[in-house]
């Protein structure tokens, strides 16, 4: 069945520092992805999406890389700043439009000062 | 521009009582879903609706949960008989016709079941 998950549970990073944050898919029947942003207390926040005819699109200080072969999406963060502390979320759809997004289970970010 | 809206956001309920939960989608938009956050983990889908139609439930338990989306009004995720179980963070989405980009998700509405 389709299932998507994240490989780390928390992810520790200095401020200033890149980010990166992975997570595994397993339908390949899945043509979009979208990275959330979800801070405490709030609703998730769309940060960036890809299409599976992509392999990289980028953001402002994000980036977000496809590799279908072993279907996996990471999620880049440049010069990680405090505010970027949140829970992470990857999602796929796999049915065209107006379908469900799948959330994995969510990535702890935490920036040091 | 009102994004998604979702009320109440905090709904303190006894076993066995009744929730309501209400959500108006973003203008223009026709498509909504919700979906079920326990603590500390990810967002679980239920239900997708359009307008007067249920077109995806594959994620509702099948009793006590229902939901509905009437031509006129909000959304509504409704859990009779509540649980503990069912102390959780209800988050619904929308998204406009013919669409393929990101959902646009509420605030949500955090049910405690005492």
């Amino acid at each position: 069945g389709e299932s998507v998950g994240l490989h780390l549970p928390t992810l520790s990073v200095q401020e200033g520092d890149n980010s990166i944050i992975n997570c595994a898919y397993s339908n390949s029947a899945s043509d979009y992805f979208i990275w959330y942003k979800q801070e405490s207390g709030k609703g998730p926040q769309f940060i960036i999406d890809i299409r599976s005819n992509m392999d990289k699109r980028q953001g402002q200080r994000v980036t977000v890389l496809l590799n279908k072969t072993v279907k996996h999406l990471s999620l880049q963060i440049a010069a990680t700043q405090p505010g970027d502390s949140a829970v992470y979320f990857c999602a796929e759809r796999w049915s065209g439009a107006n379908s469900k997004l799948t959330f994995g289970k969510g990535i702890t970010l935490s920036v040091r000062p | 521009n009102a994004g998604v809206m979702q009320n109440p956001r905090h709904l303190v309920r006894r076993r066995g009582q009744e929730a309501r939960l209400r959500c108006s989608p973003m203008k223009g938009h026709s498509h909504v879903y919700w979906y079920r956050q326990l603590p500390e983990e990810g967002l679980k889908f239920m239900v997708y609706l359009q307008k007067e139609n249920i077109i995806d439930e594959s994620g509702m338990p099948k009793e006590r949960f229902s939901a509905e989306f009437p031509k006129e009004g909000p959304s509504i995720l409704r859990i009779q008989q509540v649980v503990r179980g069912d102390s959780a963070a209800y988050f619904c989405a929308s998204s406009p016709p013919l669409y393929t980009g990101e959902l646009f998700f509420g605030e949500g509405s955090r049910l405690t079941v005492l």
